[in-house]
């Protein structure tokens, strides 16, 4: 049983445009939302993080944006570019106990 | 950088073969987990250590265990390797203690069984 669903799987955009990236939960008990980077032959790299009692949170060019009744949240990447191009994945937690979404791998054309 | 690294880089075996994978952790963080990613899937989650004691363990079998250290190091065994073993093997640490704690990864080692 997959405890968080992530989609897309891949997703082009082009430079200057926003990415968006949506993973779904079931495990109400979760109480912390990261997002990570991946680099080809790199470990994940924590990108922004959420916790259930605000519904966004912004850093930069990245919002995540949270939905806690749907049990959805999803990562916005604004003014995208080709460098931020790499595989993106949702996980949730609780008392320290990580799950990952699938990855999303995302393609910046120039 | 995040302070966590791991040995080896790489690794070859052979099936049935066991393998030991190693981490060193942030100083100050009590908490190791570690996470087998198969290629283009996501991080599944093994198992956790907390001042050195097993604090929860994913859906893998017996023959992967682990050590954790005074000195914030860790290890990963596995035993009777399988092709399906071959994946990255990531480590990542955080400070412990009562909640959820931000994890940062190590760069991890990729293991590969012939």
């Amino acid at each position: 049983q997959q405890q968080v669903k992530q989609s897309p799987q891949s997703l082009i955009v082009q430079k200057g445009g926003i990415s968006i990236i949506n993973c779904a939960y079931e495990n109400t008990a979760f109480d912390y939302f990261p997002w990570y980077q991946q680099f080809p032959g790199k470990g994940p790299a924590l990108l922004i993080a959420i916790r259930p009692d605000v519904s966004e949170k912004k850093e930069g060019r990245f919002t995540i944006s949270f939905n806690k009744s749907a049990k959805q949240f999803s990562l916005h990447i604004m003014d995208s570019q080709p460098g931020d191009s790499a595989t993106y994945f949702c996980a949730a937690s609780n008392f320290n106990k990580f799950y990952f979404g699938s990855g999303t791998k995302l393609n910046v054309k120039p | 950088e995040t302070g966590v690294t791991q040995s080896p880089t790489h690794l070859i075996k052979t099936r049935g073969q066991q393998v030991t994978l190693r981490c060193s952790s942030q100083s100050g963080h009590n908490t190791v987990s570690w996470y087998q990613q198969a290629l283009g899937q996501g991080p599944q989650f093994i198992f956790q250590y907390y001042r050195e004691e097993e604090n929860g363990r994913g859906n893998f079998p017996p023959r992967f265990s682990g050590l954790q250290f005074p000195n914030y190091s860790s290890e990963l065994n596995v035993n009777a390797l399988e092709l399906d073993d071959s994946a990255l093997y990531l480590c990542a640490s955080s400070p412990g203690g009562v909640g959820t704690d931000t994890q940062y990864f190590g760069p991890g080692t990729r293991l590969t069984v012939l």
